[in-house]
């Protein structure tokens, strides 16, 4: 059964801070991984995947996320964050064994940006 | 840029009325999925559908729910009876083929069940 961590209910950082949300996931075979993030009263919005290939990869808004296979890893990075960053985040696993299968989602992280 | 749309984007109920909520996936996809978030929690599967029938379903989508496809473009969740517990935001999404890895999510229907 495939499953996701997000081991922090909140991540409080400083604007200008690096901000790092931690995902740590639970596949059979190798997965396709997600982030994507919520603000208020909004829908989902995507963030960046790992689909194959090098193991950073750089999505929109600046944030930057990191496959560790070995430690069965995708945390969400940004080198410097914004107020405007203060969100919800969702980790998201799919396995690629399975066809058609539907994503797990992490219970979020919520992400305040402090001024 | 082909997207998913949802309508309405909001809808009040009655306890114990029936709600349709309706989605358009992107025009080429075959797989859809309907996904629940109750307010400020995660994100739940509940449903995947191709070639007309219900290809998978979570222990949330019980005899209250149904999925259909009703013409060539749209994707219905139909709640009989809803419940208090109903209330969330209810998204729909889609894939081109059960290979691709990424789903393409809707701006969601917020359901309120009073």
């Amino acid at each position: 059964a495939q499953s996701v961590a997000q081991p922090e209910d909140q991540v409080n950082v400083a604007e200008g801070n690096p901000l790092t949300v931690k995902c740590t996931y639970s596949v059979s075979g190798n997965p396709y991984l997600f982030w994507y993030v919520q603000y208020p009263n909004r829908g989902l919005q995507f963030l960046l995947k790992y689909i194959t290939g090098d193991n950073l990869v750089k999505g929109s808004y600046g944030f930057e996320a990191e496959f560790n296979k070995s430690q069965t890893s995708f945390h969400l990075k940004k080198p410097s964050a914004l107020v405007s960053d203060s969100a919800l985040y969702f980790c998201a696993v799919r396995g690629r064994d399975n066809y058609g299968q539907n994503f797990v989602f992490g219970p979020g992280t919520r992400l305040s940006v402090l001024p | 840029e082909p997207e998913v749309t949802q309508t309405p984007s909001h809808q009040v109920t009655q306890m114990g009325q029936e709600v349709i909520l309706r989605c358009v996936p992107i025009s080429n996809h075959l797989y859809f999925y309907w996904y629940r978030q109750i307010l400020g929690q995660k994100v739940e599967f509940l449903v995947s559908f191709y070639n007309n029938e219900i290809s998978e379903k979570s222990e949330i989508f019980d005899d209250q729910f149904s999925v259909e496809r009703p013409d060539g473009s749209n994707f219905t969740l139909k709640i009989r009876s809803t419940k208090l517990e109903d209330s969330a935001m209810y998204f729909c999404a889609s894939t081109r083929t059960g290979g691709s890895p990424e789903q393409y999510f809707g701006p969601g229907t917020r359901l309120t069940v009073t």
